[in-house]
């Protein structure tokens, strides 16, 4: 069964302390590995997408990175307006996205 | 900046009524798509659509759903009877081609 999982579940981190949110998948056929972030109530933004392994991308402290089997999203000197629900989402060949429950990153000043 | 809006922000309804929810896709996309997120959980696919057809659906996406594209910009999702398991955050979708989502704000659905 094609899976996607995310973890940890949660983080807390301190403004300044770096970390990453790591997302494993299992499915039959990768088009593209998405990372977008969700506010409360909100829709998802559009954060990366990722296509081959090896690939990486970088916007301002967020980093993403893919091999194989997973995907980091690497968080730099991370700060309060950081805080959000980070969503992992695989595409597959047939274009349907299968999402992770999401890695909920609270950031302490 | 192009977005995809949704309305309304926030529907309640009595269980058994019918409900249509409202998105405007960004305007020079082509595939449309239909999502829901049960409070605490994982996005889950409902619908896409394309060339004024669906190409996929999930599961979920029963009998009681329909979607259609009355006119040139609007995109809809109907519930026809709606169950307390249908309160949910929904999301509507667009993309160019092939590629990335952009999301809609979301409608709160809320069966009593």
């Amino acid at each position: 069964e094609d899976q996607v999982t995310q973890s940890p579940e949660a983080l807390r981190l301190q403004e300044g302390e770096s970390s990453s949110l790591n997302c494993s998948y299992t499915v039959s056929g990768l088009r593209g590995l998405f990372w977008y972030r969700q506010d409360p109530g909100k829709g998802p933004e559009f954060l990366f997408t990722l296509y081959s392994a090896g690939e990486e991308k970088e916007k301002e402290r967020l980093k993403a990175t893919l091999t194989k089997k997973e995907s980091f999203l690497h968080i730099t000197a991370p700060k309060p307006e950081d805080s959000a629900t980070y969503l992992c989402a695989v595409q597959e060949v047939d274009y349907q996205l299968i999402w992770g429950a999401g890695t909920k990153l609270i950031i302490k000043p | 900046e192009p977005e995809v809006t949704q309305t309304p922000s926030h529907q309640v309804t009595q269980m058994g009524q019918e409900v249509i929810l409202r998105c405007v896709p960004i305007s020079n996309h082509l595939y449309f798509y239909w999502y829901r997120q049960i409070l605490g959980q994982k996005v889950e696919f409902l619908v896409s659509f394309y060339n004024n057809e669906i190409s996929e659906k999930s599961e979920i996406f029963d009998d009681q759903f329909s979607v259609e594209r009355p006119d040139g910009s609007n995109f809809t999702l109907k519930i026809r009877s709606t169950k307390l398991e249908d309160s949910a955050m929904y999301f509507c979708a667009s993309i160019l081609l092939a590629d990335t989502q952009y999301f809609g704000p979301g409608t709160r659905l809320t069966v009593l």
